[in-house]
């Protein structure tokens, strides 16, 4: 079964500065990956999604992420962040052609300041 | 505004009560997700729905149940409700069968259970 490493739990930025919130997955077939957002009280949204092709991705709000599959990773960048960028991210796993679960990281809680 | 619709927003009840939670996918959508968030679990897939079939299964407890009509609403029902069900139900829509697309989430029901 796959499952989903996000090794930081919160990550506090000054605004304009470069973020990376890693990720790791672990999974005995092909994947696709995602990037999901949850800003305060809302549900998740799509920042961007691996299906196949260019391991470069870019997603909304300047957001990119990038598959290595060597180190089964999916680490998410921006190089300048913003106080609206102040949200829960969540990166998770899907198996290609097995079970059509969405398993999620526990969540990395991005915090810029001004 | 994902199109998903949940209700209620919130909900508060007392252990061994039984309650149903109620999500209306994005028009044209076939299948849905039902996703349980807490702090201690982050987000568990519970189960999956297309086009009133059930589609796979997660980590949904024997107390809890789940259907889709036919007119693809979906229905949550918790019963012997324990103080660990306390937690955030997410509902999410997608038009296929199959997670390679995006999911789109709605605001949750935030569940207490006193």
């Amino acid at each position: 079964a796959q499952s989903v490493t996000q090794l930081d739990s919160q990550v506090p930025v000054f605004e304009e500065a470069p973020v990376e919130l890693r990720c790791n997955y672990s999974s005995s077939v092909s994947v696709y990956l995602f990037w999901y957002v949850q800003y305060p009280n809302q549900g998740l949204q799509l920042l961007l999604k691996y299906l196949s092709g260019s391991t470069l991705v870019k997603g909304i709000n300047g957001f990119e992420a990038e598959f290595n599959k060597s180190q089964t990773s999916f680490h998410l960048r921006k190089p300048s962040v913003h106080i609206s960028d102040t949200a829960e991210y969540f990166c998770a796993v899907s198996e290609r052609g097995g079970s059509e679960k969405l398993v999620f990281g526990k969540g990395t809680k991005l915090t810029v300041n001004p | 505004d994902s199109g998903v619709t949940q209700t209620p927003k919130h909900l508060i009840t007392a252990t061994g009560q039984r309650v149903t939670l109620r999500c209306s996918p994005r028009s044209g959508d076939l299948s849905v997700y039902w996703y349980q968030q807490s702090l201690d679990q982050g987000l568990q897939f519970l189960i999956q729905y297309y086009n009133g079939e059930e589609r796979a299964k997660g980590n949904i407890l024997e107390r809890f149940s789940a259907q889709q009509f036919p007119d693809l609403h979906s229905e949550l029902n918790l019963s012997s409700l324990e103080l660990g069900d306390s937690a955030l139900y997410f509902c999410a829509s997608s038009p296929g069968a199959r997670v390679a697309g995006e999911l789109f989430f709605g605001e949750g029901s935030r569940l207490t259970v006193l």
